[in-house]
């Protein structure tokens, strides 16, 4: 089956530009996880997408946002970039069969978009 | 604030020697995942353990989950210089009403020949 597609793969923006991601989840899997990975703060979790709601979200400033669509592919915008907000974005697709449940097959990441604020 | 630690962060070995990487974790979870990256690359899922006492293996590496003690090791048995690469444990835990990952800051493997 397809795996986890993210778009673009490589981004250069300026700083005080915004950017959109897109994250297509494995098919039939529900839920839609963010990730920023840097070289300094490492893998922090930004934002968790199940059903077209963002249920939780991580410690990241306003600028950062997503939604998800009734497809379930996802989408996270990054506004008034700063240099700071380099880094790779990375989506992760798991199938969770309601609210809370999960299942045994834990997350799926996507190759990942790499952002370069210059 | 959940913290997941892993020693060491830099190991580098020869090939054909055995190793260990710990996982460390300061909160209640019974789910944890292994995952490798190489340079530039995405993460790729390794071992995911579900319950305490879960062990898995595949090929060389193999994963332990210890709830209790908190505690997860990764095992390479006869190292070979493609299993260098950056590995990092990742905790399952219930945060605001949906689970997340919390990642340790990752162990970076180099085998030498």
């Amino acid at each position: 089956k397809a795996g986890v597609t993210q778009t673009p793969r490589y981004l250069i923006k300026t700083r005080g530009q915004q950017v959109t991601l897109s994250c297509s989840p494995i098919s039939g899997h529900r839920s839609v996880s963010w990730y920023q990975q840097t070289p300094g703060q490492g893998l922090q979790f930004l934002f968790e997408y199940f059903s077209e709601t963002q249920r939780n979200k991580g410690n990241f400033p306003g600028r950062f946002s997503g939604r998800q669509f009734s497809n379930s592919r996802s989408e996270m915008n990054v506004s008034t970039l700063e240099l700071g907000d380099s880094a790779l974005y990375l989506c992760a697709s798991s199938l969770t069969l309601d609210r809370v449940g999960r299942d045994n097959y834990g997350y799926t990441f996507g190759s990942g978009t790499r952002l370069t604020v210059v | 604030e959940l913290k997941v630690e892993q020693n060491p962060l830099f190991l580098s070995m020869q090939e054909g020697k055995n190793y260990t990487i710990y996982c460390n974790y300061s909160t209640t979870s019974d789910r944890l995942y292994w995952y490798r990256q190489d340079p530039g690359k995405s993460l790729e899922s390794l071992f995911v353990l579900l319950s305490n006492g879960a062990v898995k293996q595949e090929g060389r590496l193999m994963a332990s989950l210890d709830t209790k003690a908190r505690l997860s090791t990764l095992h390479i048995t006869a190292a070979v210089h493609d299993l260098s690469a950056t590995y990092f444990c990742a905790v399952d835990i219930y945060y605001q009403g949906a689970q997340k990952l919390v990642f340790g800051q990752g162990t970076r493997l180099t085998i030498n020949p």
